[in-house]
């Protein structure tokens, strides 16, 4: 079992749909997690970060964090082209600067 | 504040070879961490460095090692290189490390092993 993994995709939306990212993770001492952007031929980005139970909004985006069933999610309200990336879940199991990432979910928002 | 650089952007070499990247992070921030990406593994934590100590490492073999100078810039080298060794290698900064600390990456450096 990979410690974050992440469906892989690709996940296909419309534009102006609701896309729905998820990540389950293996360690129960993970204490904060984190999703980065990754557009084609760049370097990643971070999107949102948290770290408690519930949810957490910025913009169009949410990210819920469930400890109980290991569970993190990411929601991107009214879909845009420009958001059609990877978006990759990390984990920090204080270990200092050490961040474990799943393999990335790739999104596709169609016009 | 300028975003985290990393030289060269592009590198060829050939297997046998061995080569140094360097990464210097946004000012301020002590804590480098080096990743590894690659289509079939992904992203890898290689290693951490945090006030010129290494702090973390994962699991790749002795080849690959780095250091952190005083005025926090890092250099990761991997001697003997092999054609698995073809990468995206990514430096990320942030403060100290912390659990909570974002990371912040630099562009990369596409390393090409023939």
């Amino acid at each position: 079992q990979k410690e974050v993994e992440q469906n892989s995709g690709p996940l296909s939306v419309p534009e102006g749909a609701i896309a729905s990212l998820n990540c389950t993770y293996s360690d129960r001492g993970s204490q904060s997690f984190f999703w980065y952007r990754q557009y084609s031929g760049k370097s990643p980005e971070l999107i949102m970060s948290i770290y408690s139970n519930g949810d957490k909004e910025d913009g169009r985006f949410t990210a819920q964090l469930n400890k109980a069933s290991q569970y993190v999610s990411l929601l991107i309200r009214d879909s845009q082209p420009s958001d059609s990336a990877t978006y990759l879940c990390a984990v920090n199991r204080n270990q200092g600067g050490k961040l474990i990432f799943g393999q990335g979910t790739e999104l596709s928002v169609k016009p | 504040k300028a975003g985290v650089t990393q030289t060269p952007r592009y590198l060829i070499k050939t297997r046998g070879q061995q080569v140094t990247l360097s990464c210097s992070p946004i000012s301020g921030h002590r804590s480098v961490s080096w990743y590894q990406q690659t289509p079939g593994q992904g992203l890898q934590f290689l290693f951490e460095y945090f006030s010129e100590t290494q702090r973390n490492k994962g699991n790749f073999p002795g080849r690959f090692s780095g250091r952190q100078f005083s005025n926090s810039r890092s250099e990761m080298n991997v001697s003997t290189l092999e054609l698995g060794d073809s990468a995206l290698y990514l430096c990320a900064s942030s403060p100290a490390g912390g659990i909570t600390d974002t990371q912040y990456f630099g562009p990369g450096t596409r390393l090409t092993v023939l």
